[in-house]
């Protein structure tokens, strides 16, 4: 069965530093796609960045980057040059494998602080 | 990607009645879903809102329970029925807007209280 693991609950970061959100997934099929979502406390789910199972590089949209480590099954969320706006719950997810164009599987998320 | 609005925005409710839930998007999309949060979890599939018929729904949902509708490829909703404490949580929509794309947009969310 198809799974995400976000083993992080809380991550804490200073404003202007870097940081890394992990995630490991577990799918036996060869296409998938992973997602990366932020949710402020309004309750709204921000798309964030997306990387296909068969995409030689890894994705990049503004100060977020997807390290993808097919290999390991990783799909890590890195947030270069963190600001105050950025605290928020992070989830990754995952295109089912059942669905065309395709529902997500999520994983249990991981709350960023970011302090000035 | 897709604007996408979901009315009403929060409310509370007695239990044992029901609400809808509306979802408009502003472009024709492909693929429509309906999520549920529960309190402090992550996001649970509901069903796929299939345009012109059933629902698909998911291990655990029933349609007498949450029915949908989705009468275009603009427009869904999704009626929470004879609603308990349980049932409270936020519902999202979301869309796929077409078929060169697997990204998923989603709406504001629902925020529903049940006493």
């Amino acid at each position: 069965a198809q799974k995400i693991t976000q083993t992080q609950p809380g991550m804490f970061v200073q404003e202007k530093e870097a940081v890394t959100l992990d995630c490991t997934y577990d799918t036996s099929d060869p296409s998938y796609g992973l997602f990366w979502y932020k949710q402020p406390s309004s309750g709204e789910m921000i798309f964030l960045i997306y990387q296909g199972s068969y995409d030689q590089q890894n994705a990049t949209e503004g100060r977020y980057s997807l390290n993808f480590q097919k290999a390991r099954k990783s799909a890590n969320l890195v947030i270069s040059a963190s600001q105050l706006g950025d605290s928020a719950m992070y989830f990754c997810a995952m295109s089912r494998a059942d669905q065309a164009g395709t529902a997500l599987i999520f994983g249990k998320g991981t709350t960023l602080s970011v302090s000035s | 990607s897709a604007v996408i609005s979901q009315k009403p925005s929060r409310d509370i409710c007695q239990r044992g009645t029901s609400l809808t839930i509306q979802c408009q998007v502003d472009s024709q999309v492909t693929m429509m879903f309906w999520y549920r949060q529960q309190p402090g979890q992550s996001l649970t599939l509901i069903a796929t809102a299939n345009q012109g018929s059933e629902a698909t729904y998911e291990s655990g949902f029933v349609i007498d329970k949450f029915p949908i509708s989705r009468p275009n490829l603009t427009f869904s909703t999704l009626t929470v029925s004879n609603m308990s404490p349980e049932d409270s949580s936020i519902y999202l929509c979301s869309v796929v807007p077409g078929p060169s794309t697997d990204t998923q947009y989603f709406g504001p969310g629902t925020r529903l209280t049940v006493l």
